[in-house]
């Protein structure tokens, strides 16, 4: 399967500052990048996608100027939280792709919390 | 509704039992069909990808997708504790396309 990383695994910040979680495919160039949350003992939800060089497109209710996504390598995508709150304290696990792969690979994960 | 249904358990069964596990969806239109497993705190790992209806083995793992019964099902065999994660079942409308995810169920496998 593929490589992927994230960095940083666990993150504590305070409410208001912002925070910046890396997602990384070591082994492959991810042409689109999906973002999921997943609230404790709920499934994942997409938040949005991004190809490399374009806009990210996030999904309904999901605020755009508050999850900031920056896909601008191959290699590399940011979802950078703003301003956060308690309320965003979550999971937050990236999903790079390739139109060369069917299958979907996952990154471990960043868990945030908020205080 | 949600588009894709599963029980979220716990599921505990003893060390060697056969376990199976489950999803309905509503949207005729999944074409493919995935399951992860996932341990607490890290990031869904692909066991098995489908496309269509069918079967599909790996080792000690076997999914089965139902396209006219909307239902999908992995099947583990000679289970293992290590196998105690939760098991989400995912799906998309074509391929390299967003995720639609289960709640996921927990799987608890005693020694």
């Amino acid at each position: 399967g593929a490589v992927v990383s994230q960095h940083p695994s666990w993150v504590i910040c305070k409410s208001g500052t912002s925070v910046k979680i890396e997602c990384r495919s070591l082994d492959f160039q991810a042409t689109t990048m999906f973002w999921y949350r997943q609230f404790p003992k709920q499934s994942l939800m997409l938040m949005a996608t991004s190809n490399e060089g374009s806009k990210a497109t996030y999904e309904q209710g999901v605020e755009k100027d508050k999850f900031l996504i920056n896909h601008a390598s191959l290699t590399l995508s940011t979802l950078t939280v703003t301003s956060a709150h308690p309320e965003d304290s979550s999971f937050y696990i990236c999903s790079p792709g390739t139109s060369a792969s069917y299958e979907q690979y996952f990154g471990p994960g960043t868990r945030l919390t908020v205080t | 509704q949600k588009e894709v249904e599963q029980d979220p358990g716990p599921l505990s069964v003893p060390e060697g039992a056969i376990v199976s596990l489950n999803c309905t969806y509503s949207n005729s239109a999944f074409q493919y069909f995935m399951w992860y497993r996932q341990y607490s705190r890290k990031g869904p790992e692909l066991l098995m990808y489908t496309y269509s209806s069918g079967n599909k083995e790996d080792g000690r793992f076997t999914a089965q997708v139902d396209k006219s019964s909307k239902y999908i099902s992995l099947f583990i065999r000679d289970s293992q504790p290590s196998d105690s994660a939760t098991y989400l079942c995912a799906m998309s409308y074509a391929r390299f396309q967003k995720l639609v995810f289960g709640t996921g169920t927990r799987l608890l496998v005693s020694p």
